[in-house]
């Protein structure tokens, strides 16, 4: 299948600092999802996407969809113990595919540092 | 927010045992998914479903097989369980017209 390129794989933070990930891909993407998985829990979404350039917040989370449509990021302002955790992307492909194209990245590893 | 049910949350069987992963959702979605993932990694999609009687496999081979007989109901069946089975199941739904999936809780499956 394609490939979503997700960076940095593991983060070591300190609580308060902010955190910036992202998604890239060689392949376009008309819909972009940003999802948060808990130890031993289902990934929960946290953002989508819809439009290319589309900056979205919910909450201390910002996400964006770039303008190529082939990447987007996710910040994190002011990290909390609680954002701990394994943060997906999804992309859905310009082009379709089976099971609605959803391609998922590998995760990005938040590990906030006391 | 989904309502999404998976059963058992944890699982530890023997090997050659036969076992049903159960999935329900209550939001009359069309489209319901399985996933595998192994602690701390990647999803992988092992199967996929449109609607009643329709059944897919997804990108990563499979030993298991699933049914849909009901919109809101899609169980997944390993006929004989083996070690390399052990690992985390999820279940997915999303509407017809939708792209967003919503995930269950997973269920941990370990065979020993």
């Amino acid at each position: 299948g394609q490939q979503l390129n997700q960076s940095p794989q593991s983060m070591f933070i300190q609580e308060g600092e902010d955190v910036s990930m992202n998604c890239t891909s060689s392949s376009i993407f008309n819909t972009w999802l940003w999802y948060k998985q808990d130890p031993g829990e289902g990934p929960v979404l946290l953002i989508a996407l819809y439009k290319a350039g589309e900056l979205t917040s919910n909450g201390r989370l910002t996400a964006q969809f770039g303008i190529t449509r082939k990447d987007s990021f996710l910040n994190i302002s002011a990290s909390i113990p609680s954002d701990v955790g394994i943060y997906f992307c999804a992309g859905l492909l310009l082009s379709g595919g089976g099971a609605d194209g959803l391609t998922f990245g590998k995760g990005t590893h938040l590990i906030i540092q006391p | 927010e989904a309502d999404i049910y998976q059963t058992p949350r944890y699982l530890v069987i023997g090997t050659g045992k036969k076992i049903t992963l159960e999935c329900s959702q209550t939001m009359g979605h069309d489209k319901m998914y399985w996933y595998q993932q192994d602690p701390g990694m990647e999803l992988h999609l092992i199967h996929y479903s449109y609607g009643v009687n329709s059944t897919e496999k997804g990108d990563l081979s499979s030993e298991s097989t699933v049914s849909r007989i009901r919109t809101e109901h899609f169980p997944l069946t390993l006929e004989s369980a083996r070690p390399s089975h052990t690992s985390q199941y999820l279940c997915a739904s999303s509407a017809g017209t939708g792209f967003v999936q919503y995930f269950g809780p997973g269920t941990r499956l370990t065979v020993t």
